[in-house]
């Protein structure tokens, strides 16, 4: 079965940094490109960041860009968003998800972490 | 960016009763449309993918259709689980951009 689980969310002050990580399992994870996708509270889904599966290749939403960085380490399953200089407009639920191949969906998404960031 | 606009914002239906939501896309997408269902407090679920493939385990009362920059999904025959909230999503190219969702809502 796989299981994507995300921690590290939780209040931040604005200008501050926070790191994310997301546990997976129940599949071959370095065969997969992996993301992050957000959401604002009562607000829509919003893709943040790609990561290819040997994390030779990135991809962020331009708001992210120079602020976020996407990583993953293939030897402990896990993928991470480090999410610096943050601002009050970053705060939402952010959702590992495993991308599906060749197409740009998300097959399996993980339950979430709040992230606030708020002085 | 491709921007996804999606509609109606909002929809009420009975039970038994069938819907459609529709998706446009600002430039040709070449069938690249993914739909997820989300529903309160949970997180998104994969409906279709590649505009008309039905992921594994989705009952096919639902069904995705279209080409270019229009694109539907189509509810048969509505289950109470199938109230909740939907999304279509540029599955082209990033950044990888959602619709504004679809409230389905009992009427």
């Amino acid at each position: 079965e796989v299981q994507l689980v995300e921690s590290g969310g939780g209040l931040v002050q604005p200008g501050r940094s926070m790191k994310l990580s997301c546990a997976a399992s129940g599949f071959t994870f370095n065969n997969y490109d992996m993301a992050w996708v957000c959401q604002a509270p009562k607000k829509g889904l919003e893709w943040v960041a790609t990561i290819s599966y040997d994390g030779s290749s990135t991809y962020y939403r331009d708001s992210v860009k120079g602020r976020f960085t996407i990583s993953r380490d293939n030897a402990k399953s896990t993928l991470y968003l480090q999410m610096d200089s943050l601002r009050s407009e970053d705060t939402a639920t952010y959702y590992c998800a495993r991308q599906g191949p060749q197409l740009g969906y998300f097959d399996y998404w993980g339950q979430g972490v709040m992230v606030t960031v708020s002085s | 960016d491709i921007q996804m606009t999606q509609s109606p914002t909002s929809l009420a239906a009975s039970v038994g009763e069938s819907v459609t939501i529709t998706c446009l896309a600002s430039e040709d997408i070449y069938g690249s449309l993914v739909w997820y269902q989300q529903k309160p407090g949970k997180s998104p679920q994969l409906l279709i993918y590649g505009a008309t493939i039905l992921e594994d385990g989705i009952p096919s009362r639902f069904s995705g259709s279209g080409s270019d920059t229009q694109y539907s999904l189509k509810i048969n025959s509505l289950q109470p689980e199938d109230f909740a909230s939907y999304y279509c999503q540029n599955g082209l190219s990033t950044p990888f951009t959602f619709g504004s969702g679809t409230k389905l809502e009992i009427k």
